[in-house]
């Protein structure tokens, strides 16, 4: 069974700092990998996403997440944090079989510090 | 281009009460998601629907919860009777096909009293 651990429940760095969320995932054969974002009140929305091909992915906002099979990870990373990037941050992993079916991690969120 | 829509946006009932939501995709989305997140959790998928057919429901818990896609377009999930236990938000999504970018809607928040 697909299952996502996202160790960092809630993190805090200041504006203008660097960013890293850690995700670790368990799938038994190459997954599909996302992040998405969730701003209070509004729905999720994809960060970005990893299929195959090139292990460093970007993605909208200045993101961007490198998959690393040897660690079963897919970190999410942002060289400069906005005060609007304070929102929740889930890691999702799917399979091949059916990418459509996701396992979420439980969240981490993110504090914004002026 | 329209979002996902969801109704309503939130909810109170008793338990042992039915509920329904209703979910209107993306036009033209052939999947199309139904998601449960308690707070403090990520959503977790309870059916996932191509077209009118499911593909996945395997958790969704049968005994008490529905859902239905008539015509490949909207959808309804009921929870027939309710517990406690669903007070959640209940978050629609939709994709063009199952490996294409999911687009979340507002969700409906339910609270079982």
């Amino acid at each position: 069974a697909q299952s996502v651990t996202q160790p960092d429940i809630h993190i805090t760095v200041s504006e203008g700092a660097s960013l890293e969320l850690r995700c670790n995932y368990s799938y038994g054969a190459t997954p599909y990998l996302f992040w998405y974002v969730q701003s209070p009140g509004q729905g999720l929305q994809l960060l970005l996403k990893y299929f195959s091909g090139d292990t460093l992915v970007q993605g909208i906002k200045g993101f961007e997440a490198e998959f690393k099979r040897s660690q079963s990870s897919f970190n999410l990373r942002k060289p400069s944090v906005h005060w609007s990037d304070a929102a929740e941050y889930f890691c999702a992993v799917a399979g091949n079989t059916n990418a459509g079916k996701s396992t979420f991690g439980d969240g981490t969120t993110l504090t914004v510090k002026p | 281009e329209a979002g996902v829509a969801q109704s309503p946006r939130y909810k109170i009932i008793e338990k042992r009460q039915s509920v329904a939501f209703w979910c209107n995709p993306i036009s033209g989305h052939a999947t199309l998601y139904w998601y449960q997140q308690i707070l403090g959790q990520g959503p977790k998928l309870l059916i996932q629907f191509q077209n009118n057919g499911v593909v996945d429901d395997s958790q969704l818990p049968k005994d008490r919860f529905s859902a239905e896609r008539l015509k490949g377009v909207d959808s309804t999930l009921k929870i027939q009777p309710a517990k406690l236990e669903d007070s959640a938000v209940y978050l629609c999504a939709s994709s063009l096909y199952q490996q294409e970018t999911q687009y979340f809607g507002p969700g409906t928040r339910l609270l079982v009293l």
